[in-house]
């Protein structure tokens, strides 16, 4: 695997599911971002981790939990979400915290019912 | 308020000929702007950068223009290729590029044989 992957591709869960996304990154990289894409809206970041410490929330309600258990891995725990949480979840990772020099994952596309 | 603006959803073109792809911003502070190419099922890639001190940055095919005064910018694409069809996506950041990136909505182009 290289680049950055992520797991699941697509996802549908009801509003009462507990689901995780998962994203790994084979570059080295030490920072990495949970971005979201709604429909007909722009990419907006959510979180970001650096070096398994997270360095920014950017006021994503609760019932988004991301954890990061070392600087490879990444990942966004779901509950209770609404379906207005449904949009494309994009992973991505960089050298350090360096917004203009990001990897993205493929994304997982997340529909809730 | 969208800071980032991209007011063509779409944009067709024929091989061979240039695709001009358009961008405009409203916050001042921004001097750093990346334009992303996402093909389906694919997360985004950097295509090419310009920072506020220049006003042109070409690499191969792609030129990117920035107008300060005007908070414009314009990706042109020369000849177009049917491989480029993809949407396109605007962002901009502060402190030279070292702030979170604000994304535009994206422009899908099509490109005809």
């Amino acid at each position: 695997e290289t680049g950055v992957t992520q797991t699941p591709r697509h996802l549908v869960m009801g509003m009462t599911n507990k689901k995780s996304l998962k994203c790994e990154q084979h570059l080295g990289h030490n920072a990495m971002y949970w971005y979201k894409q709604s429909a007909k809206k722009p990419l907006e970041l959510m979180f970001v981790y650096n070096f398994k410490e997270q360095t920014e929330n950017n006021s994503v309600p609760s019932r988004f939990s991301p954890e990061c258990p070392n600087s490879s891995h990444l990942f966004l725990h779901l509950h209770t979400l609404q379906p207005e949480d449904s949009a494309l979840y994009l992973c991505a990772s960089s050298q350090t915290v360096a917004y203009n020099e990001q990897f993205f994952g493929p994304g997982t596309r997340l529909t809730v019912l | 308020d969208q800071q980032v603006k991209q007011n063509s959803p779409s944009l067709s073109v024929q091989e061979g000929r240039i695709s001009i792809l358009n961008c405009d911003y409203t916050n001042s502070m921004f001097d750093y702007f990346l334009w992303y190419k996402k093909y389906p099922a694919e997360g985004p890639t950097f295509l090419i950068s310009i920072s506020s001190i220049k006003d042109k940055n070409e690499d191969g095919r792609f030129t990117v223009f920035l107008n300060k005064s005007a908070k414009h910018l314009s990706l042109h694409i020369v000849p177009s290729q049917p491989g480029d069809s993809a949407v396109y996506f605007c962002a901009a950041s502060s402190q030279g590029g070292s702030e979170k990136l604000v994304f535009g909505k994206g422009t899908k182009l099509t490109v005809n044989p």
